[in-house]
C-alpha cells in the first residue's frame, strides 16, 4: 500500500488537459514544499518533470505544471501529446528523513 | 553531461548479501545527497535510501531499515549500497538518483541511472 494515493489510470485525448492527482496527509504533502513528480515510460528511466510543487527542470516542456492544495498535490498535462502517454509518479517528503512516493498513474492519450 | 551508471546486480540466493555500486560523472559529486530507488517488475517506484552530500547522515525505508547500508566514497564519485539479509521481495530494478545539491534530506533526484537488476529467486 503506497503512502501517497494516485489514480491508477487517466486518459485524454490529443491536445486535451488532465489533471493528476496526489493525496497525502498533513504529515506529507500537506506540511511541505517538496513534492515532485517523475514521468516513466514502458521500459526507460524515471524522469523527473516536476520538483518543489510547482517548479519545472531546464527541459521540461511548459505543458506540465503543479500545484498543491492542502493534502493533495496535482499535475496537468496540457495540450496533451501522444509522447506524453506513460507511467507518472508523485513523492513527497515526509518528515523524519523519510521519503514516500505514489502508487503511479498510467496516462493514456485516446 | 551527467550520468550515473549502476552495477553489482545479479542473482542472490535468499539470506545472502550482495554491493551495488553507482558512478558519477559530469558534476560535483560530493555537493550532492544521492539515492536508491527500486522498482520490482511490473510496480511502482520505492524509495529505499538517502545519503547526505558529505556522507554524515543516512537514511532507509522502513522494509529495508537494518538491513541495507547506503554509503559514498567521495574521492571515487561511487556510491554503494550494501544489501543484506536478501528476501524474494526485494527482487527489482535498483537505481541510483542525483539530488539536489547541498542536500541533507530526500526531496527530488535528477538524474537516474540506468538502473541494475537484482533477482532474489523464492
Amino acid at each position: 500500500q503506497s503512502a501517497l494515493t494516485q489514480p491508477p489510470s487517466a486518459s485524454g485525448s490529443p491536445g486535451q488537459s488532465v489533471t493528476i492527482s496526489c493525496t497525502g496527509t498533513s504529515g506529507d504533502v500537506g506540511a511541505y514544499n517538496h513534492v515532485s513528480w517523475y514521468q516513466q515510460h514502458p521500459g526507460k528511466v524515471p524522469k523527473l518533470i516536476i520538483y518543489e510543487v510547482t517548479k519545472r527542470p531546464s527541459g521540461i516542456s511548459d505543458r506540465f505544471s503543479g500545484s498543491k492544495s492542502g493534502n493533495t498535490a496535482s499535475l496537468t498535462v496540457s495540450g496533451l501529446q501522444a509522447e506524453d502517454e506513460a507511467d507518472y509518479y508523485c513523492t513527497s517528503y515526509a518528515g523524519s528523513n523519510n521519503l514516500f512516493f505514489g502508487g503511479g498513474t498510467k496516462l493514456t492519450v485516446l | 553531461q551527467e550520468h550515473l551508471v549502476e552495477s553489482g546486480g545479479g542473482v542472490v540466493q535468499p539470506g545472502g548479501s550482495l554491493r551495488l555500486s553507482c558512478a558519477a560523472s559530469g558534476f560535483t559529486f560530493s555537493s550532492h545527497g544521492m539515492t536508491w530507488v527500486r522498482q520490482a517488475p511490473g510496480k511502482g517506484l520505492e524509495w529505499v535510501a538517502f545519503i547526505r552530500f558529505d556522507g554524515a547522515n543516512q537514511y532507509y525505508g522502513d522494509s529495508v531499515e537494518g538491513r541495507f547500508t547506503i554509503s559514498r566514497d567521495n574521492s571515487k564519485n561511487t556510491l554503494y549500497l550494501q544489501m543484506n539479509s536478501l528476501r524474494p521481495e526485494d527482487t527489482a530494478v535498483y537505481y541510483c538518483a542525483k539530488g539536489d545539491i547541498w542536500s541533507g534530506y530526500p526531496s527530488w533526484f535528477d538524474p537516474w541511472g540506468q538502473g541494475t537488476l537484482v533477482t532474489v529467486p523464492s
